[in-house]
């Protein structure tokens, strides 16, 4: 079974418009994390979500958590030129303890055209 | 702002020969991981490592592989005889121990190309 799936594969948007993207995934999860990476290059954290809350919001970015539909969705307001790049979702499984490494999703590829 | 740093940023071998990855974590990061990323596809968890041991591996994670902190600062990812589908980007994340610290630093990656 596939862990951190994301939706839609790509999406392309006007700069100024809102990008919405969104993950699912399957097994209980302790945390979800958003990344985002630009073409070819390293992962960049973007937000960490607890299985205990519900929203969170860090500048332009809003992240929800829906733990009994076992889904994330990450809202980019504003979009700008910069923010193309591939967005990911990772989730951290649920455990006492553990290591928390992360299972990462396909990734969404968001192109913000001038 | 500190960083994990990694070396070589790129990396072209044979099939059969060995590579060491390097990657040096943030200073005060005690847990240490290796993640890879063929072109196209998903970013995969390799391995975990915390007090000079390995804590988790993945299923990728092979008699091939092997990590080690050989001093205080680097932390290197061996693949003893390299095979054309060990091709990929290679990541090194680091986080803190505290827990609710859960947020995992990554290197910018090696890509490295075995032909």
């Amino acid at each position: 079974s596939q862990q951190g799936e994301e939706d839609p594969q790509a999406l392309s948007i006007q700069e100024g418009e809102n990008a919405t993207m969104n993950c699912s995934y399957k097994t209980s999860i302790n945390n979800l994390q958003w990344y985002r990476q630009n073409s070819g290059r390293g992962l960049v954290h973007l937000i960490l979500i607890r299985s205990n809350e519900r929203e969170k919001h860090s500048g332009r970015l809003r992240v929800t958590l829906d733990t009994s539909k076992k889904s994330s969705s990450l809202l980019i307001t504003a979009s700008r030129a910069a923010d193309t790049a591939s967005y990911f979702c990772a989730t951290v499984p649920y455990s006492g303890a553990g290591s928390y490494q992360l299972t990462f999703g396909k990734g969404t590829k968001l192109s913000v055209i001038p | 702002e500190p960083e994990v740093t990694q070396t070589p940023s790129h990396q072209v071998t044979q099939m059969g020969q060995e590579v060491i990855l390097r990657c040096v974590p943030i200073s005060n990061h005690l847990y240490f991981y290796w993640y890879r990323q063929i072109l196209g596809q998903k970013v995969e968890f390799l391995v975990s490592f915390y007090n000079n041991e390995i804590s988790e591996k993945s299923e990728i994670f092979d008699d091939q592989f092997s990590v080690e902190r050989p001093d205080g600062s680097n932390f290197t990812l061996k693949i003893r005889s390299t095979k054309l589908e060990d091709s990929a980007m290679y990541f090194c994340a680091s986080r803190v121990l505290t827990s609710g610290q859960e947020t995992q630093y990554f290197g910018p990656g090696t890509r490295l190309l075995v032909l």
